[in-house]
């Protein structure tokens, strides 16, 4: 079955390391999206990208970074730059429009 | 104040009730989505819609574009309806990547 994939689950890092998200989708979209989530917040992007090759900063770019190297493939890299990294992220996808089809997550905590 | 608004923020039914989320923003949109967020945290899309009302099994989803309001209708709520229900908006004026989204209301149905 066609799908996104997030992994891992859960991800537990020390302050001051870089870490980086899986997100791979079977589903032939064109458009990908890294959302984070908060707790009593909606959703806010990250990045996106339309086509492979290129993608977009969105309203909280600072201290994360994507590739966009092939169609299935969107992995977010959380920096030490960020100043709060620990939140559940969510990838997402689209075929060119809405309606986006999401992933299980990732949830971050650094300590 | 928020762009999108969701009320109420928590909501306990039990099994069979008529439940009714509602959602209302402020710019003007091309489309609405209604989201659902299971327990363990994946997102599933239940709607989109641009006008009038849809109807999917047990949900309904209708959207006052005038009044700037849009609800979400569950009937014969089940046990297995309990998640945490979002409302998102495309703006007529955003890139095509932009969602806004509400906070989410969180809904528990009870035997």
């Amino acid at each position: 079955d066609g799908g996104i994939t997030q992994s891992p689950k859960y991800l537990f890092r020390k302050e001051g390391q870089n870490v980086t998200l899986s997100c791979e989708q079977n589903l032939n979209h064109d458009a990908m999206y890294w959302y984070r989530q908060d707790p009593g917040q909606g959703l806010r992007l990250i990045y996106y990208s339309q086509i492979v090759n290129d993608f977009q900063k969105g309203d909280i770019a600072e201290g994360y970074s994507v590739s966009r190297e092939k169609k299935e493939s969107f992995p977010l890299t959380v920096t030490s730059a960020q100043k709060n990294p620990t939140a559940f992220y969510l990838c997402a996808s689209t075929p060119g429009g809405s309606p986006l089809h999401f992933g299980n997550g990732t949830r971050l905590t650094v300590t | 104040k928020n762009e999108v608004e969701q009320s109420p923020q928590n909501l306990t039914a039990q099994e069979g009730e008529f439940i009714t989320i509602n959602c209302s923003y402020s710019v003007g949109i091309s489309a609405l989505h209604w989201l659902q967020q299971h327990p363990g945290g994946g997102i599933v899309s239940l709607f989109m819609l641009s006008s009038g009302k849809k109807k999917h099994g047990r949900l309904i989803a209708t959207i006052n574009i005038q009044e700037k309001h849009s609800s979400l209708h569950i009937t014969a709520s089940h046990p297995r309806d309990s998640a945490v229900y979002i409302c998102a908006v495309k703006s007529r004026t955003g890139t095509a990547s932009k969602l806004t989204f509400g906070t989410g209301t969180r809904l528990q149905v009870t035997l």
